[in-house]
């Protein structure tokens, strides 16, 4: 099955720098990735998501970018504020079954004033 | 966006009762629902995957007999979690799609605790 590896596993910046949160996965038939934001106690909100056939894509401060050939993707945050505190999970599935999501082990963001 | 409701939020029960929790999807029809448990400062754990008028699809590892999932409805699937234990407590969450192509929205979770 699928295998989804997240670093690192907590970041800290300061406010208005810019955070990057990396992920890896195994199974190349994976074709939809969806970051989350989970603040404590509180549901995954989906923040931007990316389908295989492009490379990059931008909502306002937030950014993802895929390699297919490497199997990687990732989450760019810029102009960090407080607000983006929380933990971050990155996710992969194949839509062509069941898009079971398979997770990262989470990043715990604080941005520090 | 789409919006999917859990009921209960919390639930505190004694070691062996059963529990129920349910999922809904309040502005579109969901074809899968999928069932998650996540303990603390960890990841999301898939359990199961549910589609409407099927049987549910469980995870490696998952006992279908403690946790009953049945998903009637294109807008409502249930969890039942049977003769809980201790470690059964959790926070359960579930989420919703409209295809299998499409996002899934989660809900609000229920944090179970089992004393």
């Amino acid at each position: 099955g699928e295998n989804v590896e997240q670093h690192p596993s907590t970041l800290s910046v300061q406010e208005g720098d810019s955070a990057v949160i990396k992920c890896t996965y195994s199974d190349s038939a994976s074709n939809y990735f969806p970051w989350y934001k989970q603040e404590l106690g509180k549901r995954p909100q989906l923040i931007i998501d990316i389908r295989s056939n492009v490379g990059e894509k931008k909502d306002q401060r937030i950014a993802v970018t895929l390699n297919k050939t490497a199997k990687h993707f990732s989450l760019h945050i810029t102009e960090t504020q407080p607000e983006d505190s929380a933990v971050y999970f990155c996710a992969a599935s194949y839509t062509g079954g069941e898009n079971k999501l398979t997770f990262g082990t989470g990043t715990q963001l604080k941005v520090e004033l | 966006g789409a919006v999917v409701s859990q009921h209960p939020s919390r639930v505190i029960c004694k070691s062996g009762t059963s529990v129920k929790i349910e999922c809904r999807s309040l502005d579109f029809q969901a074809t899968t629902m999928f069932w998650y448990r996540q303990f603390p400062k960890q990841s999301l754990m898939l359990m199961a995957t549910s589609n409407e008028g099927s049987k549910a699809t469980y995870e490696q590892g998952v006992e279908k007999d403690k946790f009953l999932i049945n998903h009637a409805s294109l807008t409502l699937s249930t969890l039942t979690v049977t003769s809980a234990h201790p470690e059964d407590s959790s926070f359960y969450i579930c989420s919703a799609s409209a295809s299998s192509t499409d996002t899934q929205y989660f809900g609000p979770g229920t944090r179970l605790t089992v004393l």
